[in-house]
């Protein structure tokens, strides 16, 4: 259970091309769903959060007019990369938490390569 | 910042219990602490958590000392495969104030040797 994926697993863009990745919990109902990125050799940082049907929630320094995300249902949220450049390369994880189960525990999906030519 | 100090690395020979400890010494009355892992180029895997009572699930134990100030996660029997970064959370507030926010080091570096 708590199984969340991601598509594509793996994206090559031109600059100035817009990107969109998507996060789905597969077996449960995510109340919450966040947006993470992650440098070479470095930690995640945590982009923004969402609630479905709501917007989201962005992380001091995050760009939310770069950074688009749609929690439009209980099972599928999207980032897009807007205008992408290079500096925006970088492996972009997303992760859910399970509303039915009374815990916060976040689950990740396998993660997003995306690199800006 | 991250409100967690965890080693750098750490090395397990395969088959034998691996123990990462965790320093927290800030945490608070309500903070749970979370580990999780990441495998090279892949998604951080759940692993377990507690509040200040000792776990166990089929992954692993955590150890929470009675002061909450530092916690240990045992691998039991290591393999190869448990090779990751190993990262210990204490949960704390995000901007509405619900504690659901992970603030994430840099974690340990566990290899396990053949």
């Amino acid at each position: 259970g708590a199984v969340v994926s991601q598509h594509p697993s793996r994206v090559i863009c031109k600059s100035g091309t817009s990107v969109k990745i998507e996060c789905r919990s597969l077996d449960f109902q995510a109340t919450t769903m966040f947006w993470y990125r992650q440098f070479p050799k470095k930690s995640l940082m945590l982009m923004a959060t969402s609630n479905e049907g709501s917007k989201a929630t962005y992380e001091q320094g995050v760009e939310k007019d770069k950074f688009l995300i749609n929690h439009a249902s209980l099972t599928l949220s999207t980032l897009t990369v807007t205008s992408a450049h290079p500096e925006d390369s970088s492996f972009y994880i997303c992760s859910a938490t399970d509303g039915g189960t009374g815990t916060d525990t976040q689950y990740f999906g396998p993660g997003t390569r995306l690199t800006v030519l | 910042d991250a409100k967690t100090t965890q080693p750098t690395s750490m090395d397990c020979a395969e088959g034998r219990a691996a123990n990462l400890p965790c320093n927290h010494s800030t945490i608070s009355g309500n903070e749970y602490v979370y580990w999780y892992r990441q495998i090279h180029s892949q998604g951080p895997q759940y692993i377990i958590h507690g509040l200040k009572n000792n776990e166990t699930n089929e992954m692993a134990s955590l150890i929470i000392t009675e002061d909450r100030k530092s916690s240990t996660l045992i691998l039991p029997h290591a393999t190869l495969r448990d090779t990751a970064v190993y990262y210990c959370i204490v949960r704390t507030p995000d901007n509405a104030g619900n504690n659901r926010k992970l603030i994430w080091g840099l974690g340990t570096s566990l290899a396990v040797n053949p």
